[in-house]
């Protein structure tokens, strides 16, 4: 069966500092892979999506940004967080079918 | 602009009384709908999902009514627990788009005693 792991599950990071969080996928293989992000009481909003190795959709222009340097590793990065980028992130998979599975999440304060 | 449009925002609901959530959309090309419950803390769970071809799913407690010419859609919970406090969201994908969704703004569901 499929999995898809999130870490960390919690980071406090001073306004900014570096940020990156991964998220990777066990039991398929070349999936699409998504990062959204949840703010407190919100919707998702859809940040990135990726069809395949390299392979980047940015959705909003943001001080974020994605890598997928491995089959089902995917990397959400910024190089200096802002007090607005404090939220739920969200990891998602999908392959073959349209269905989402997403990842337990990963809850980042941004001081 | 929002596409997916999703009422209530919130829900009170006694136990044992049916939870109705809905949803509309506008883009004719969204081919599939499912609906995602969402517990404190977590990530979204699929709960049931549908397709246009469709006017019901019924999963359990959980059914999704389709109208495709009104282009609405919504999940009724029978019988509805304590269990089911959460919050739901409706999504809507588009034909060809790398299985990309648009969300509803969700609703909590409080079921109370």
């Amino acid at each position: 069966s499929q999995t898809i792991h999130q870490w960390p599950a919690t980071l406090v990071q001073p306004v900014g500092s570096p940020l990156s969080l991964e998220c990777t996928v066990e039991g398929t293989s070349n999936p699409n892979l998504y990062w959204y992000r949840q703010a407190a009481g919100r919707g998702l909003q859809l940040l990135f999506y990726s069809v395949g190795i390299g392979q980047i959709s940015s959705e909003v222009p943001q001080n974020l940004s994605a890598s997928r340097p491995q089959d089902r590793q995917f990397i959400l990065s910024s190089k200096k967080l802002l007090l607005s980028d404090s939220g739920f992130y969200l990891c998602a998979w999908s392959g073959g079918s349209e269905t989402q599975y997403f990842g337990p999440g990963t809850r980042l304060l941004v001081l | 602009q929002q596409q997916v449009k999703q009422s209530p925002q919130s829900l009170i609901v006694q136990k044992g009384g049916i939870s109705i959530i809905n949803c509309a959309y506008e883009n004719t090309a969204f081919d599939y709908f499912p609906w995602y419950q969402q517990f404190p803390g977590k990530g979204p769970a699929l709960l049931i999902a549908i397709r246009p071809d469709v006017s019901e799913k019924k999963e359990g407690r959980f059914t999704i009514s389709f109208n495709k010419s009104a282009k609405q859609f919504s999940l009724h919970i029978m019988d509805s627990q304590p269990g089911d406090s959460a919050t739901y969201f409706c999504a809507a994908r588009k034909t060809g788009t790398a299985s990309k969704l648009t969300f509803g703004t969700g609703t909590r569901l409080q079921v109370t005693l």
